[in-house]
């Protein structure tokens, strides 16, 4: 079984300042993982993934994450906001064969006050 | 490239009644897998197909079903509809389906928006 937790439902910063999103996941074998973006009545836009290489992994917009093993989470986050940063993030996990499908988080709210 | 591509974008259908909506997966996938996008329950996986089989199935009733064509285009069904059937139904394409290997990026598409009156 495979899992996802995103504790926070909405994160709200200033532009400019650090972002954060965070994710812990529960897997029962070597998990991929993911992060995606969705902006307002839009599908779902691939942030990033994490399959087993480099543990920092760095997407698109400026955005990076950091496997830990130890800790099972798989946080998101990004130097300085920008206003078109505003949208919902989902962290998903995945396993393989039989278990391929994607569970997704909740979702986090992220909001980017001027 | 093109996207995935879902059609209809919207789609309105009063209760009882049944829907099929399509999906284009990127040229050259073959694993399509559908989602349920709800405000309370978010993103639900419900079935996976690839190479014309189901390959992977959620915890949804019978109701809704599916199938995938020789060219990857892939449908899905929803018969005698129920007020809480109104979701955003995202699709997403993906290269290869597993099978040992670690999964392969999904692609999605923009959705097709259902309303249950």
């Amino acid at each position: 079984a495979q899992s996802v937790t995103q504790l926070d439902s909405h994160v709200s910063v200033s532009e400019g300042t650090p972002v954060l999103l965070r994710c812990n996941y529960s897997s029962s074998y070597s998990p991929s993982l993911f992060w995606y973006v969705q902006h307002p009545n839009k599908g779902l836009q691939l942030l990033l993934k994490y399959t087993s290489a480099a543990t920092l992994v760095k997407g698109i917009n400026g955005f990076e994450a950091e496997f830990k093993k130890s800790e099972t989470s798989f946080h998101l986050t990004k130097p300085s906001a920008h206003m078109s940063d505003a949208a919902e993030y989902f962290c998903v996990v995945s396993g393989t064969g039989a278990n391929s499908k994607l569970t997704f988080g909740k979702g986090i709210t992220l909001s980017v006050r001027p | 490239k093109a996207g995935v591509t879902q059609t209809p974008r919207y789609l309105i259908k009063t209760r009882g009644q049944q829907v099929t909506l399509s999906c284009s997966p990127i040229s050259g996938h073959r694993s399509v897998s559908w989602y349920q996008q709800t405000p309370g329950q978010g993103l639900q996986f419900l079935f996976e197909y690839f190479s014309e089989t189901q390959r992977n199935k959620g915890n949804f009733p019978g109701r809704f079903s599916g199938r995938q064509f020789s060219n990857s285009r892939s449908e899905m069904n929803v018969s005698t509809l129920e007020l809480g059937d109104s979701a955003l139904y995202l699709c997403a394409s993906s290269f290869t389906s597993g099978g040992g290997w670690a999964k392969d990026t999904q692609y999605f598409g923009p959705g097709t928006r259902l309303t249950v009156l």
